[in-house]
């Protein structure tokens, strides 16, 4: 039961490179979020998806894309790097809804240069 | 709005001891309440949740925690702290209402022999 992958584990890229962190899950769960966790932040949402083709903003979007075109696919993408993304991405699940219990990833620590 | 407090920043116990992590929430009605434990560089496991029913909830990793809505807690307790629950914790409250999930601010562990 591999449950949920993110790839890629460790990225290091530069000011204003594009970069997609990969999600997939075998559960076949509806939702799915990405959060970034950040020294005196804690943990915040960036989007998430209540099915294929359903996205929708989290508390911290700017400067993030987000597809899915399979339930089972959830990639975040980096569209013009900067500093301030430097963090550690999180991909998470849930057949609970929004306010139901999130499943996680490993999670992807992103280096911005 | 929905909130959650967790009070203790950074908690240290000796092996063996018992552990309590506490947790209190603002929301109206009864929210959905979660404790997940995160490793250094992994990412969060579920370890327990509440629904509805007895307020009482059984984990894994032998932890445990008591709902109790007089004081709007949801606070974690262990009997015998091993040195492998090291770890940062997290309590969590879901809220049908708006759709809502939020983390608390975390509490970490130190666990000395």
């Amino acid at each position: 039961d591999a449950g949920i992958t993110q790839s890629p584990r460790y990225k290091i890229t530069e000011t204003g490179r594009q970069v997609t962190l990969m999600c997939h899950q075998t559960w076949s769960h509806s939702y799915m979020f990405w959060y970034r966790q950040d020294l005196g932040h804690g943990l915040r949402l960036i989007y998430y998806s209540a099915a294929a083709d359903i996205t929708d903003k989290g508390e911290v979007p700017d400067g993030y894309v987000v597809s899915r075109s399979k339930t089972e696919n959830f990639p975040l993408t980096l569209e013009s790097a900067t500093r301030s993304q430097t963090s550690v991405y999180f991909c998470a699940s849930s057949e609970g809804g929004l306010a139901g219990e999130r499943y996680f990833g490993p999670g992807t620590r992103l280096t911005v240069t | 709005a929905q909130s959650v407090t967790q009070p203790d920043i950074h908690i240290t116990v000796s092996e063996g001891a018992s552990l309590e992590l506490r947790c209190n929430y603002s929301y109206g009605a009864t929210p959905y309440l979660f404790w997940y434990v995160q490793s250094p560089g992994q990412g969060l496991q579920l370890l327990l949740k509440y629904f509805s029913g007895d307020t009482l909830v059984q984990g894994i990793k032998g932890f445990e925690a008591e709902f109790k809505r007089s004081q709007s807690s949801f606070n974690l307790r262990k009997p015998s702290v091993h040195w492998s629950d090291a770890a940062e914790y997290f309590c969590a409250v879901g809220a049908d209402t708006g759709n809502q999930f939020y983390f608390g601010t975390g509490t970490s562990l130190t666990v000395i022999p």
